[in-house]
Formats: C-alpha cells, sequence, structure tokens
C-alpha cells in the first residue's frame, strides 16, 4: 500500500521567507511525528501527534515552528522568517500507535530536503 | 539526558567483510532498541529491535543484542554486501508510563561495501 508521502521534496527558500511543508502519514496510522536531519547530525525530534490529544511540541526549536494536523490525518509543518540554520531534511513519520513497541514502527517518508538561501 | 552514541563514518568495507557499528546509549527508565537503515533515495526504515535486556534482534543478516550491563546495541553481519551500502541510525524509544513514542537517534553511520 501507500508509504508516508512528503511533498514538496526539494524546497528552496530565500532567508526570511515563510514555507510550508506538508505530510501525508498512512491511511489509518493515529501518530504522527516530525523529525529533522541536519547534515552530520542526527535525527532531531520536533513534534508529536497522537489521535486527538495535544501533540507533544517539546522539540521545536524556536517559535517560528508549528505544525498541525487536520482532521487526524494530514499534517503541515510551517517554518516562519526562515534562517539559513533551518536548512535541513525534514522527516516526518506515522505509526498505528502510539508507542514504538512490537507491532508498532515508525515508517517514514523520503523527506523534504530545505535549502535557505 | 537520554542519549545515543554511535561510531562516526563512513565506514568502508569489501563485500564478505565483517561488520561491526558501536552504539552505546545512555537512558533513564527502560529503553528499547532499535537500528534502522536509509538506503540512497529512500526513507528510512526499520532494521531490528529488541525492548529488553539480552534479547537479540536481527534481520537480513544482521543482528544487535542489547546489553543492559554495556549499555550497548553493536549491529553485525558477517558478510556484508554490496546492497547493504546505506547510512545506519541506532535509536531508543524509553518504555515507562508516558512515554510517547519518541525516538531519539544517533547520528548515523555511513556504509559503503566495494565490490
Amino acid at each position: 500500500g501507500a508509504g508516508v508521502s512528503q511533498s514538496p521534496s526539494n524546497k528552496v527558500t530565500e532567508k526570511g521567507k515563510d514555507v510550508e511543508l506538508r505530510c501525508d502519514p498512512i491511511s489509518g496510522h493515529t501518530a504522527l511525528y516530525w523529525y529533522r536531519q541536519s547534515l552530520g547530525q542526527g535525527l532531531e525530534f520536533l513534534i508529536y501527534f497522537q489521535g486527538n490529544s495535544a501533540p507533544d511540541k517539546s522539540g521545536l526549536p524556536s517559535d517560528r515552528f508549528s505544525a498541525e494536523r487536520t482532521g487526524g490525518s494530514v499534517s503541515t509543518l510551517t517554518i516562519q522568517r526562515t534562517q539559513q540554520e533551518d536548512s535541513a531534511v525534514y522527516l516526518c513519520a506515522s505509526s498505528p500507535t502510539r508507542g514504538t513497541g512490537d507491532n508498532s514502527p515508525l515508517h517514514f517518508g523520503n523527506g523534504t530536503r530545505l535549502t535557505v538561501t | 539526558g537520554n542519549s545515543v552514541t554511535q561510531m562516526e563514518g563512513p565506514v568502508t568495507l569489501s563485500e564478505e567483510a565483517f561488520l561491526t557499528i558501536n552504539c552505546t546509549y545512555t537512558a533513564t527508565g527502560y529503553p528499547s532498541l532499535f537500528w534502522y537503515v536509509q538506503y540512497p533515495g529512500e526513507g528510512l526504515q526499520l532494521l531490528l529491535k529488541a525492548t529488553k535486556a539480552d534479547d537479540k534482534g536481527s534481520n537480513k543478516g544482521f543482528e544487535a543484542t542489547y546489553r543492559k550491563e554495556t549499555t550497548s546495541f553493536h549491529l553485525e553481519k558477517g558478510s556484508v554486501q554490496v546492497s547493504d551500502s546505506a547510512v545506519y541510525f541506532c535509536a531508543l524509544t524509553l518504555n515507562y508510563g508516558g512515554s510517547q513514542g519518541n525516538l531519539i537517534f544517533g547520528k548515523g553511520t555511513k556504509l559503503s561495501v566495494k565490490p
């Protein structure tokens, strides 16, 4: 079946502009995660949505970052007033349940490569 | 805090060589441990996992044993193939009440296998 879909696959933007990144999770998956992968760094957790619960925003690096998930499905990550240090690959993942236990590994999309010039 | 440390790459091996990628962790509580793999041009995918001490995860010829005494989860394969060339990420998640399944990742180790 279809996996996690992210768009755009690449985005180049000028410093100071706002960007929106989109994630379509696997149908029926209740948990959705955003991670950031910077060059030479590991994957940095950003935000987590689980069903109708309040999202865990503890990983968002600044108030320029926000995310929403409409109808429990599609999610949009918004970065306002982009800075060069925001350049990274932004990865979305979904899972059928809230945890990463035996039956619910994370399924990752191919990511959006953001370049801020 | 909770963290994962894995050996820095890149690692370059010849086909059929033995592979070890070291991973150690620091965690409060009782973590589950994972190896994820990212093949060129593809998204991350789960390679193997272990949810408690002394468990061994295995898949596609890769193995890793959860060692609580050394807080390690080293990835091994006896004979690598060119198709194993990828970036490998060690990760953990915590397994106590309130855990929301956030994966904490290492920085990744790039493996290149030459024919």
